[in-house]
């Protein structure tokens, strides 16, 4: 069956910290990957696009790869602060989804100062 | 700035009540989104537009229709409303596909007694 994780349902880490964020897809052939940022009540803002056969990209303190053999994509946020808290989810973009992306349940970040 | 508006931030309606949610868009984008969301299950897609009066089934269509009579306007119609519609609904558009983000709305919270 076609399935896209995200691998912690909460992450917790400590101001400064990298935090590190997986995305894992079975059975899809995503042209592209996207990652939303979310908070509390209000919807999905748009984060970063990494096409299939890019490795890596890159903004301000965000990193996304993504791994086609291995259908994973890792976003990281650098020297993270409290106010990255927010849930974060990806989003393939797919010839079988047709113009609608497939969002991942997301995973919850908590920065402690 | 690009807007998506959903008409009601928050929303009680009785069982058996037909209830519209209406999002508009100014952006003149193609397509648009309704999802919902509910705690675990993340956003599931329940229809999208890819143009005016064209509509495609998402993954939970049961229960909802649509309507798109103008390009920057897409309404959720749920024909008779029952408690397991309680849930945030998110509508959003892009502009193509592939290599477009979505925009969302600040998102309807439907409350079904």
């Amino acid at each position: 069956s076609q399935k896209i994780e995200q691998n912690s349902e909460a992450l917790n880490i400590q101001e400064g910290k990298t935090a590190t964020l997986t995305c894992n897809y079975t059975n899809y052939s995503p042209a592209y990957l996207q990652w939303y940022r979310q908070d509390p009540g209000r919807g999905p803002v748009f984060l970063l696009l990494i096409r299939e056969n890019e490795k890596e990209k890159r903004k301000e303190r965000l990193k996304v790869t993504f791994d086609t053999t291995l259908k994973q994509s890792l976003f990281h946020i650098t020297a993270s602060q409290p106010a990255d808290s927010a849930t974060y989810l990806c989003a393939l973009d797919t010839v079988q989804a047709g113009t609608a992306l497939i969002f991942g349940k997301g995973t919850t970040l908590s920065v402690s100062s | 700035d690009v807007k998506v508006t959903q008409s009601s931030r928050y929303l009680v309606k009785r069982t058996g009540e037909k209830v519209f949610l209406e999002c508009v868009q100014d952006m003149d984008h193609e397509n648009m989104f309704w999802y919902r969301q509910d705690p675990g299950l993340g956003l599931r897609l329940i229809y999208f537009s890819y143009d005016v009066k064209m509509k495609e089934k998402g993954d939970i269509p049961e229960g909802y229709s649509v309507s798109r009579e103008k390009k920057e306007r897409f309404s959720l119609i749920l024909e008779s409303a029952s408690t397991n519609q309680t849930s945030m609904y998110l509508c959003a558009s892009r502009a193509g596909t592939f290599n477009e983000k979505l925009f969302f709305g600040s998102g309807t919270q439907l409350s079904v007694l």
